[in-house]
């Protein structure tokens, strides 16, 4: 099983530039988000989605949009990059509300 | 809102010596309780979950985690360490009328031989 995929693992962009991180999952699972991870602030949820059409921000959703077209894909825009977002990406996904996340192996994101 | 707190940052143990890693939490309504592992520059890794029922929860590698509602305590433990157990571990409450997910900002455990 796939599980949750994520590309690109690596990235450097300048700022005020724009990308795409791509997440896709092949579980089947309604429930997606992206998080960011920072040294000794853990892991902090910038939008999820309950399903496909639905989106809501999380704690840190500025300078992020996303969409959810399809159950498999949620990708992550970063409208016009600043050095404060360089930091450690993780998509995530889950069944139900309820259950286990499941994340993949992360992006790893330099803003120069 | 919800919340996690990991009140250690960092956590030191011999090779074959118990280990406990603490986390505590407030969460309105009944908690889903979950503990996570990272392993360097990998994603984190479903170790156990606590929903209803028996408060002593049984997970992956090993590990159990004890649920204790008075102390809205959800501390994980081993028996016995692996220096393979070195790793970030996070403590996470889950939101279910929202579907969101909170995490503790996570306590690194360095199992030494």
């Amino acid at each position: 099983n796939a599980g949750v995929t994520q590309t690109p693992k690596f990235q450097v962009l300048k700022t005020g530039q724009s990308m795409t991180l791509q997440c896709a999952q092949d579980m089947n699972h309604e429930y997606m988000s992206w998080y960011r991870q920072d040294p000794g602030m853990g892991l902090r949820l910038i939008h999820y989605s309950v399903g496909a059409g639905i989106t809501d921000q999380g704690e840190v959703p500025n300078g992020y949009n996303v969409s959810r077209s399809t159950t498999e894909d949620f990708p992550l825009r970063l409208l016009s990059a600043a050095p404060s977002q360089t930091s450690v990406y993780f998509c995530a996904s889950s069944q139900d509300r309820g259950n286990t996340i499941y994340f993949g192996e992360g992006s790893w994101l330099t803003v120069v | 809102a919800q919340s996690v707190a990991q009140p250690e940052d960092q956590v030191n143990v011999a090779e074959g010596n118990p280990l406990t890693v603490k986390c505590t939490y407030s969460v309105s309504g009944n908690p889903y309780l979950f503990w996570y592992v990272q392993y360097p520059n990998r994603g984190l890794q479903f170790l156990l979950k606590y929903i209803t029922g028996d408060n002593l929860v049984k997970g992956s590698y090993g590990f159990e985690a004890e649920f204790n509602k008075s102390q809205t305590s959800f501390h994980l433990k081993k028996p016995s360490a692996l220096v393979s157990d070195s790793a970030l571990y996070f403590c996470a409450v889950r939101d279910i009328n929202a579907g969101k997910s909170t995490f503790g900002d996570g306590t690194t455990l360095t199992v030494k031989p």
